[in-house]
């Protein structure tokens, strides 16, 4: 299957800081999406964005699909925005492989 | 109803048992797809339905493993002789569409085998 890797792998920010989460992965894709899975284990679709930039509120998120790499943008992290950031992707077989993810903490 | 729904939370089995996972998708979803998740790790695929039928068990780690969608609805994803490595959250996901856009995933069902 397609290689995910997404760095950093741990992030701790204050709140009101932005970072920046990057996805590179192995082969071309024909679908990559962000999720954010909270403390609780819910993992939430964010953006479905297989080429360009989306934006939706604090977030943004741009996959660059010839160089094989998507980032995701928080803007003035919140306490809400801690847990796991997954990015993944598909190549045709309708299976989404996901990568490691990055781990968020924001304190107060 | 309005979210998926995946029952038990949480399933404690000796070593060797059976267990049956069961996900209830949002009604009318077309897509029905379940995960495994180790501890600290992301999701890994495990098979696909598409209304009542199995287009993709490509994941499912042994023939131990099994699941099944007969009426196109409620989903149950069965284990036979567990054991300790299938300890994981199994994930399901639904989507309305015959795609992976706009997944919405259940809360899982955390497996401890003992």
């Amino acid at each position: 299957g397609i290689q995910v890797e997404q760095s950093p792998p741990d992030l701790i920010l204050q709140e009101g800081a932005n970072s920046t989460l990057r996805c590179n992965f192995s082969d071309s894709v024909n679908n990559l999406q962000w999720f954010h899975q909270n403390p609780w284990g819910q993992l939430i679709n964010l953006f479905y964005i297989p080429s360009g930039t989306k934006q939706n509120g604090r977030l943004s998120a741009t996959t660059v699909a010839t160089e094989r790499y998507s980032l995701l943008y928080i803007s003035s992290s919140q306490t809400t925005d801690s847990g796991v950031y997954f990015c993944a992707v598909e190549n045709g077989a309708n299976n989404l492989f996901f990568g490691t993810g990055t781990r968020l903490t924001v304190i107060p | 109803g309005a979210g998926v729904s995946q029952s038990p939370r949480y399933k404690v089995a000796k070593r060797g048992q059976d267990v049956a996972l069961r996900c209830d998708p949002i009604s009318g979803h077309v897509s029905l797809f379940w995960y495994q998740q180790a501890l600290g790790q992301g999701p890994e695929f495990l098979t696909y339905f598409q209304n009542e039928a199995q287009l993709d068990k490509s994941g499912l780690p042994s023939d131990r493993f099994f699941a099944e969608r007969p009426e196109g609805s409620v989903s149950t994803l069965k284990i036979q002789r567990t054991q300790q490595e299938d300890s994981a959250v199994y994930l399901c996901a639904s989507s309305l569409f015959a795609t992976n856009e706009k997944l919405f995933f259940g809360s899982g069902t955390q497996l401890s085998v003992l």
